[in-house]
């Protein structure tokens, strides 16, 4: 069965820190790739996705990803977090001939200090 | 727009009472899911249905019902509730599953079963 990997369940960093998150899928076949980001308190939105195209994708609020279709997957990146970062993270991914349906990670707590 | 809308936001049950979380949207989407978030499970899709008259299981269905008679109205179901149904519910709406197309999400439903 297809499957989302995040490895980071919690993470902390301090302010102007850079920013790594690891998403990785188990499915050799074609994807569509997002991050959802929940802030407390608040429902999950889009923070970016990757369909087709430029596999380097920048997303709101300084956010970036690349697809790496070799390795499965597809890491977030801010060079440099903000304490307003702190969030939940979701990466999503829809695989195609996998039925209409849409697969999350487990999620990334991310916690920024002053 | 008011995008997708969920109510009650918070609802305590009683071990084996019944209940309707409603939600609708008002963009025209065809694709509607409902999702269940529990602390380190991230999100697993309960039901999601690809149009009006239209509905199929996702990964967690047994004890939730969903009907779609409208494309706007999305209701789920608890027929008895217990208290592994604890959790917080998500609704969410898209143009289409696949494609790329972005998932809406609803403000959830905080549900507790004593």
């Amino acid at each position: 069965a297809q499957s989302v990997s995040q490895h980071n369940h919690h993470v902390i960093l301090s302010e102007a820190a850079s920013l790594e998150l690891g998403c990785n899928y188990s499915y050799g076949g074609t994807v569509n790739l997002f991050w959802y980001v929940q802030y407390p308190g608040q429902h999950l939105q889009l923070l970016l996705k990757y369909f087709s195209g430029d596999p380097l994708v920048k997303g709101i609020k300084g956010f970036e990803a690349e697809f790496i279709k070799s390795k499965f997957s597809f890491n977030l990146r801010k060079p440099s977090v903000q304490w307003s970062d702190t969030a939940e993270y979701f990466c999503a991914v829809y695989f195609t001939g996998g039925g209409n349906k849409l697969t999350f990670g487990t999620g990334t707590q991310l916690k920024v200090e002053l | 727009n008011a995008g997708v809308t969920q109510t009650p936001k918070f609802q305590v049950l009683k071990t084996g009472q019944s209940m309707t979380l409603q939600c609708a949207q008002d963009m025209n989407h065809e694709y509607m899911s409902w999702y269940r978030q529990d602390p380190g499970m991230g999100l697993r899709l309960i039901h999601y249905s690809v149009g009006a008259g239209i509905t199929d299981q996702g990964e967690v269905p047994n004890g939730y019902n969903v009907s779609r008679s409208t494309t706007e109205d999305f209701p789920l179901r608890l027929l008895s509730a217990a208290p592994s149904q604890t959790s917080v519910y998500f609704c969410a709406s898209s143009y289409s599953i696949g494609s790329g197309y972005e998932q809406y999400f609803g403000p959830g439903t905080r549900l507790t079963v004593t």
